[in-house]
């Protein structure tokens, strides 16, 4: 089956630019995660969705972030406009309710915002 | 803030031996423990997961789960090159996933 797919895998653009991060979860599973990951704060949690809802985006930075989930089997992360601090991989993962919450993380997606 | 704690390393450790990593976490309420190895360049790989109190085995690989000390440990077993990456000690609160920072683990052959 295949995992997590994420896309594009490398984004580089420039300050001021919308920028969009597209995800579709393992078939089936009804949880999806956004993460972002720096050096300097690790893996952060951004947003999840339950059953395409998002629950819970305490960890959405600022109003220029913004997800979506119009279906199961996709979701968008967009930041507009974008900006230099922005740069960090972003990662996907999805989960399914009754598998001990165990995560799988797609490849996720290198921005860089210059 | 629920912290995760991790030595971010490097741990460098010979072929062979035995490689352990350790977490603390503040969440008292935390039921649910996992491990990810993250190589260079790419994503988190779930190789563990800890739901009990005690010892997990999984090949090489042992997690240990202490919830009165709140500790999470992960032995390595026969450690090889191949094992050198980053571990991820991760710790559900609710339905995300709380990570540390990740210890760096280096096997010199």
């Amino acid at each position: 089956d295949a995992g997590v797919i994420q896309s594009p895998r490398h984004e580089v653009t420039e300050m001021g630019q919308e920028v969009t991060l597209r995800c579709k979860p393992i078939s089936g599973h009804d949880y999806l995660f956004w993460y972002r990951q720096t050096m300097m704060r690790g893996l952060e949690l951004l947003i999840y969705f339950n059953n395409n809802v998002p629950i819970d985006d305490s960890g959405m930075p600022e109003d220029r972030f913004s997800a979506k989930m119009p279906n199961a089997s996709f979701s968008t992360l967009k930041i507009q406009p974008s900006e230099p601090r922005d740069s960090a991989v972003y990662f996907c993962a999805s989960t399914l309710t009754g598998a001990g919450h165990e995560q799988y993380f797609g490849p996720g997606t290198r921005l860089t915002v210059t | 803030q629920k912290e995760v704690e991790q030595n971010s390393g490097p741990l460098s450790v010979p072929e062979g031996a035995i490689a352990s990593l350790n977490c603390t976490y503040s969440d008292r309420g935390s039921q649910s423990f996992f491990w990810y190895r993250q190589y260079s360049g790419k994503s988190p790989e779930l190789i563990m997961s800890i739901y009990s109190n005690g010892d997990k085995e999984d090949g090489r690989f042992t997690a240990q789960l202490n919830k009165a000390s709140q500790y999470v440990s992960l032995l390595i077993r026969d450690s090889q090159p191949s094992d050198s990456a980053t571990y991820l000690c991760a710790v559900l609160s609710g339905y995300a996933l709380n990570f540390g920072k990740g210890t760096s683990l280096l096997v010199t052959p």
